[in-house]
């Protein structure tokens, strides 16, 4: 079973504050790592997906992975308490998309 | 608006009782997924379709459950003689082929088992 670890929080960071979010994953043939965040009561939507090592920006958001060590993270830069949701972690074994194996999600609020 | 809508988006069912879901994917995606979310859980994959053809199936999802995508359009979940533990929320979501990684999830269908 591949496992994909995530602290649950809750996580509190001030407004305008740096919030980093962590990722362990358990199989070293995962391939492609995204971070999803879901609002209380509503679905998934995709921020940002990675599949090299090193850091990928987009926005406010970084995500930077290091497969030697098999952990992924999440920077949210200049948090805005719109930026208040869980966070999730997922894998993807391979290049064709097929299974993705989530975390739990760690809970994210930023104070105004 | 992610564009995939699910029908219906609560359901309450006895024990017992079997139940179907729908799943309507953007229009030009390939790919459907489907997952069970449950409380303080991350989803967990149930199955896929690529056009019509189901690709994949978790090795947990119990026989009771079954899913279908008869024209590669939208596809259906049924769970058959439910039970209290299959109460979650039932996520459909859908991508292209060329852009597999783009996930877009749909609303849900909120499933409570008496």
């Amino acid at each position: 079973q591949k496992e994909v670890e995530q602290n649950s929080g809750p996580l509190s960071v001030p407004e305008g504050a740096i919030a980093s979010l962590n990722c362990t994953y358990s199989d070293r043939g995962s391939q492609s790592f995204f971070w999803y965040r879901q609002y209380s009561g509503k679905s998934p939507e995709l921020i940002m997906f990675i599949y090299s090592n090193g850091d990928k920006e987009d926005g406010r958001f970084t995500a930077q992975l290091n497969k030697a060590s098999q952990y992924v993270s999440l920077l949210i830069r200049d948090s805005q308490p719109s930026d208040s949701a869980t966070y999730l972690c997922a894998v993807n074994e391979g290049n064709t998309g097929n299974q993705f194996y989530f975390g739990t999600g760690t809970s994210l609020t930023v104070i105004p | 608006d992610t564009g995939v809508s699910q029908d219906p988006r609560h359901k309450i069912t006895k024990r017992g009782q079997n139940v179907t879901f729908r799943c309507d994917p953007i229009s030009e995606h390939n790919r459907l997924y489907w997952y069970r979310q449950t409380l303080g859980q991350g989803p967990e994959f149930l199955t896929y379709f690529q056009n019509e053809a189901q690709l994949e199936k978790s090795r947990l999802l119990s026989d009771r459950f079954s899913a279908e995508r008869p024209k590669g359009s939208f596809s259906t979940l049924e769970i058959q003689r439910t039970e209290q533990g299959d109460s979650a929320m039932y996520l459909c979501a859908s991508s292209l082929i060329l852009s597999p990684f783009e996930q877009f999830f749909g609303p849900g269908t909120r499933l409570t088992v008496l």
